[in-house]
């Protein structure tokens, strides 16, 4: 069965960094794309980026090409991202999801709060 | 960007159809593949996959939800619907990056 492991909650500071994981068990990462995607407080998803965990390759949405940095271990069969200088704006919730055929499997989710 | 446009909001009595509808600003679709994925997201919870490709069911979902559509126009259908698929439904296309998403339509019972 493949699981997609998002840990906890965020509280982070405004123009600080928070680093997700996204944790993968039941698929190797090298064989699929992982992607990020957010959702602000009752509005719709949002793309932000997608890796290539086999050669590190990244893409980002325009908007978030100076906010989200993408990573993976293929180790640990685990995803990362980066949110830089945080906002309140960032406020969300982050989801990463693998691509098989569309957007197959979703990890639960991380709420990011960003409050002074 | 590919924009995708769906109505906010469905109200259908239960055990009746449901038609979503999702339009792009452009054609989605390849010589091959309708590059078009529907989704359901119920409050709390993570999108589901329920269609990829415009009409094919994805793993474990019901037979009686089903899509169609190519080019701009799509459609995902549930029929019968019941009580347990009270969500929004998003659909999404993969034509080409960047990845975006329909607004959403919440389903709601009469």
């Amino acid at each position: 069965e493949v699981q997609l492991q998002q840990y906890g909650a965020e509280l982070g500071k405004p123009g600080t960094s928070v680093k997700l994981s996204c944790k993968v068990s039941g698929y190797n990462i090298r064989s699929t794309y992982m992607h990020w995607v957010n959702q602000r407080p009752g509005k719709g998803l949002e793309w932000i980026g997608r890796i290539d965990p086999a050669n590190g390759n990244t893409i980002y949405a325009e908007k978030f090409k100076s906010k989200a940095t993408l990573t993976a271990d293929t180790s640990s069969n685990t995803a990362y991202m980066q949110l830089s200088q945080l906002k309140s704006d960032d406020t969300a919730i982050y989801f990463c999801a693998m691509e098989l055929r569309g957007l197959d499997y979703w990890g639960q989710g991380v709420m990011v709060t960003v409050s002074s | 960007d590919i924009v995708l446009t769906q109505s906010p909001a469905l109200a259908v009595s239960l055990g009746q159809r449901a038609t979503i509808s999702c339009r792009a600003s452009q054609s989605v679709s390849t010589s091959s593949y309708n590059l078009m994925h529907w989704y359901q997201q119920k409050p709390g919870e993570q999108p589901k996959l329920l269609i990829y490709d415009a009409s094919n069911l994805a793993s474990g979902i019901p037979v009686r939800f089903s899509g169609s559509g190519s080019g701009t126009d799509f459609t995902l259908t549930i029929n019968p619907v019941q009580a347990d698929d009270i969500a929004t439904y998003y659909c999404q296309q993969s034509r080409e990056l960047p990845l975006t998403f329909g607004s959403g339509t919440k389903l709601e019972i009469k």
